[in-house]
């Protein structure tokens, strides 16, 4: 079966810091991968996603980029944090849609952000 | 740019029907209406999808209006448990990619 891990679980980090997100997706092959963000209160914005190594691409314009360096790895950064990057951020997993089949997404328990 | 619209919130008596409704007005012809909860501080969690027949699982049933334009997610007999935010989502298929579109849910109480 598949699973999706995200870590770390729960991060406080200054402003000015660094940040790297991990998600890694097992049991799968070539998935297509999202991240989102979620504000308190507040539904699910899509920031990135991707159909295979190497392609990104970015639904808005932001403090933070993406990568996926592997097959079933994507990874969230950012050079320097801002206060408004705090929020609960999830990755999420789906069969690519060329495979033609049922592409409901699976999401991983997610990252909380504190930017202090 | 979500493509739904759905209450804020609404409350629902244990052991009773939820029916939760949602507004895809906008939807295309080859555009799914999927459903996904999420309790706090968890990832969202599937429940069912369609495209224009009723369809049933063992979470719940998704009524979806004849235009397409409006659905109902049942949860048949709510539980305490079923307290979430319940959203619904318009799929959207790109080439090679499936985009979700979320919008801000609909926060379910479900009381004693």
């Amino acid at each position: 079966s598949q699973t999706i891990h995200q870590w770390p679980a729960t991060l406080v980090q200054p402003v000015g810091s660094p940040l790297s997100l991990e998600c890694t997706v097992e049991g799968t092959s070539n998935p297509n991968l999202y991240w989102y963000r979620q504000a308190a209160g507040r539904g699910l914005q899509l920031l990135f996603y991707s159909v295979g190594i190497g392609q990104i691409s970015s639904e808005v314009p932001q403090n933070l980029s993406a990568s996926r360096p592997q097959d079933r790895q994507f990874i969230l950064s950012s050079k320097k944090l801002l206060l408004s990057d705090s929020g609960f951020y999830l990755c999420a997993w789906s069969v690519s849609r060329l495979t033609g089949r049922a592409a409901e997404q699976y999401f991983g328990p997610g990252t909380r952000l504190t930017v202090t | 740019d979500a493509k739904t619209t759905q209450p804020p919130s609404m409350d629902c008596a244990e052991g009773r029907a939820a029916n939760l409704p949602c507004n895809h007005s906008t939807i295309s012809g080859n555009e799914y209406v999927y459903w996904y909860r999420q309790i706090h501080s968890q990832g969202p969690q599937y429940i069912i999808h369609g495209l224009k027949n009723n369809e049933t699982n063992e979470m719940a049933s998704l009524i979806i209006t004849e235009d397409r334009k409006s659905s109902t997610l049942i949860l048949p007999h709510a539980t305490l448990r079923d307290t979430a935010v319940y959203y619904c989502i318009v799929r959207v298929a790109l080439y090679n990619f499936n985009k979700f579109y979320f919008g801000s849910g609909t926060k379910l109480n479900v009381k004693p």
